[in-house]
């Protein structure tokens, strides 16, 4: 079975910092990887997505994930924040080639963009 | 496209009633998946469709809960008899075939169950 692993549950970040979200992976099997974003009293957003090819993945609103196999991690990076990236930001795995199409999501993070 | 919508947005209901959460796909998606999100649990699969036909129901936590998709654009979540445990935001989301299973997602419904 696939599990996801966000480290950290929040992350207070100065305006104009960068910031680093980390996501970690276990399958059996080859994956496709996910962010989203949640704003409050929203639905879930797709920020970007790695399928294949390139290992460094850019997204909408400046965010970009880096995908290393050897240490299954997708972290997301952004390198100067905005007050209105606060959100819940989400990891996710899809299994590869095995017809199942559920996608598992990790505990989520929590930024919080300060003044 | 108008996006994946999903009716109510806010219910407000007592323990030991019925209640039937709404969503429709976005046009020409095959999938359809139905999420539950509490803060205890997180994100959690309760059941997928692929093609209007039940794939996935594990993540369905016990016969209270059952979900129909009579044709392309609808399905339903019904929850019956309502438990204060319940009480969650459930989401709505639909992927075409060949989409990598980027999912796409409605704003929720809020369930409350007094």
């Amino acid at each position: 079975a696939q599990s996801v692993t966000q480290l950290d549950s929040q992350v207070p970040v100065f305006e104009e910092a960068p910031v680093e979200l980390r996501c970690n992976y276990s399958s059996s099997v080859s994956v496709y990887l996910f962010w989203y974003v949640q704003y409050p009293n929203q639905g879930l957003q797709l920020l970007l997505k790695y399928l294949s090819g390139s290992t460094l993945v850019k997204g909408i609103n400046g965010f970009e994930a880096e995908f290393n196999k050897s240490q299954t991690s997708f972290h997301l990076r952004k390198p100067s924040v905005h007050i209105s990236d606060t959100a819940e930001y989400f990891c996710a795995v899809s299994l590869m080639d095995t017809g199942r199409r559920a996608l598992t999501f990790g505990s989520g993070t929590r930024l919080q963009v300060q003044p | 496209d108008a996006g994946v919508i999903q009716s109510p947005r806010h219910e407000v209901t007592e323990m030991g009633q019925e209640v039937t959460l709404r969503c429709k796909p976005i046009s020409g998606h095959d999938y359809l998946f139905w999420y539950r999100q509490t803060m205890m649990r997180g994100l959690e699969l309760l059941i997928y469709f692929n093609n209007n036909v039940p794939i996935d129901d594990s993540g369905m936590p016990e016969d209270r809960f059952s979900a129909k998709m009579p044709n392309a654009s609808f399905s339903t979540l019904k929850i019956q008899p309502s438990e204060p445990r319940d009480s969650a935001v459930y989401f709505c989301a639909s992927s075409f075939r060949g989409g990598n299973n980027e999912q796409f997602f409605g704003p929720g419904t809020r369930l409350t169950v007094l």
